[in-house]
């Protein structure tokens, strides 16, 4: 089982400030089978980004995805109050597997 | 609009069982498969089985194995989860999502989930 292992466990963050928030997979992807979610209290969680850098369908170019091997990347610039949630990485190879979360509050 | 919506929850004693459903909107269903999640109070999300758009491939993850049967009815639309011998573990809001494979291709809808709660 890959395990992936986000870092920071908690931001805090004002509105216009930028956000990195970083996956670690416990073994190299050999594909590019990483995607993020957000997920608001209560709510689904919501596709942000897969395949590493593509942004999902209507999401703001604010979320940007990069990152390879092991190491793994979601920036969010210019904080709005809405982006406050949990952010999930996840990769979706044959046994598919998530980080345990971000929670970033704006 | 991509709508699921998932139905079936509640309160179940330990050894009990429950069978969850997922019906979608929207979209042409049977050209999808449909992945089961989990998310216990307080906690991650762990991945819990897969169903392939004709229903002839079916995977599970490790936690439920042997104890979960996944399935589908595309005339009607849905999907559902057998859960069988559970325990309080078991405890957690589950979540169906759509995709285009069953592995290799990220779930891109998901359904607000329903909640099971395994208590004596």
């Amino acid at each position: 089982e890959i395990v992936l292992t986000q870092s920071p466990g908690s931001l805090s963050l004002s509105p216009g400030e930028g956000a990195t928030l970083s996956c670690r997979a416990s073994q190299s992807l050999p594909t590019r089978y990483l995607a993020w979610y957000q997920q608001k209290p209560g709510q689904a969680p919501r596709l942000l980004i897969d395949g590493v850098s593509r942004r999902a369908a209507d999401i703001p170019d604010r979320f940007s995805g990069s990152g390879s091997g092991t190491d793994f990347t979601l920036n969010i610039d210019r904080l709005e109050p809405e982006d406050s949630a949990v952010y999930f990485c996840h990769q979706y190879g044959s046994s598919p597997t998530f980080g345990q979360g971000t929670k970033l509050e704006i | 609009q991509v709508h699921l919506v998932e139905s079936g929850g509640g309160v179940v004693q330990p050894g009990g069982s429950l069978t969850l459903s997922c019906a979608g909107t929207g979209f042409t269903f049977s050209r999808h498969a449909f992945h089961w999640f989990r998310q216990a109070p307080g906690k991650g999300l762990e991945w819990v089985a897969v169903i392939s758009d004709d229903a002839n491939s079916k995977y599970y993850g490790d936690s439920l194995q042997g104890r979960i049967t996944i399935s589908r009815d595309n005339s009607k639309n849905t999907v559902h989860l057998q859960l069988n011998s559970l325990r309080r573990e078991d405890t957690a809001r589950y979540f169906c999502a759509r995709a285009y494979t069953v592995f290799g291709v990220a779930t891109d809808y998901w359904g607000q989930g329903t909640l099971v709660t395994v208590s004596s």
